[in-house]
């Protein structure tokens, strides 16, 4: 079946400091890939998505580009921010395991925590 | 533009006791929807998911229920709670139409059984 496979963390960066959350994936087809973010205390907002291969999904300064020849999509900022700490979640979905209806496949979640 | 609600925000609950959580969503129509749990704070799990009224779809088997018994409502239930039933309980909704099924989801519900 499908599956997500993202950094564990958690990671602890400086401000301005240059974030990289990797995400691998596993999927038949052409899944569609999201990152989530979720901020204390509260839901998943989404952050920014890409439907097909060499798509680069960019919201807020992130941003992360769908490489289907390794299967990846790895989130980046040039300059984090204080407010930038969350827990952020990679996901795909429309792969062949079963993924219909939207049904999302979720990482486990990577913990960023930015320091002043 | 689309908001989705859930309600009650926090809830703490005896264990053995029933449970009933709302989640409704406006400005769409026909929506698929979801139920998540989140355990201490990381992964998400599906537990049911809608893609009309009445019609329910159960991922893991449980102590849990769902119901859709109207187009932009969804509840989760249970009879009698178990302590494993604490966690973050999250609301989503999304709309199949050009190829991509983007989710989106409410501000959750946190339950503490006891």
């Amino acid at each position: 079946g499908d599956s997500v496979t993202q950094m564990e963390g958690p990671v602890t960066l400086s401000e301005e400091a240059f974030l990289t959350i990797n995400c691998t994936y596993t999927a038949t087809g052409y899944p569609s890939l999201f990152w989530y973010v979720q901020y204390p205390g509260e839901g998943l907002q989404l952050l920014l998505k890409a439907t097909k291969a060499d798509d680069k999904g960019s919201n807020k300064g992130f941003e992360a580009t769908y490489r289907k020849e390794t299967t990846s999509f790895h989130l980046e900022k040039g300059s984090v921010q204080v407010s930038d700490s969350a827990v952020y979640f990679c996901a795909l979905s429309g792969g062949a395991g079963g993924t219909s209806y939207g049904k999302l496949t979720f990482g486990q979640g990577t913990i960023l925590t930015v320091h002043p | 533009s689309q908001t989705i609600h859930q309600w009650p925000a926090t809830l703490v609950q005896p264990v053995g006791s029933p449970l009933s959580l709302e989640c409704t969503v406006e400005g769409t129509s026909n929506p698929n929807l979801y139920w998540y749990r989140q355990a201490a704070g990381r992964g998400l799990q599906l537990l049911f998911y809608s893609v009309g009224i009445g019609q329910i779809s159960s991922e893991v088997p449980q102590n849990l229920s769902a119901s859709r018994p109207q187009d932009r409502q969804f509840i989760l239930s249970s009879k009698k709670l178990l302590l494993s039933d604490s966690g973050f309980y999250l609301c989503a909704w999304s709309v199949t139409g050009q190829g991509v099924d983007t989710q989106y989801f409410g501000p959750g519900t946190r339950l503490t059984v006891l």
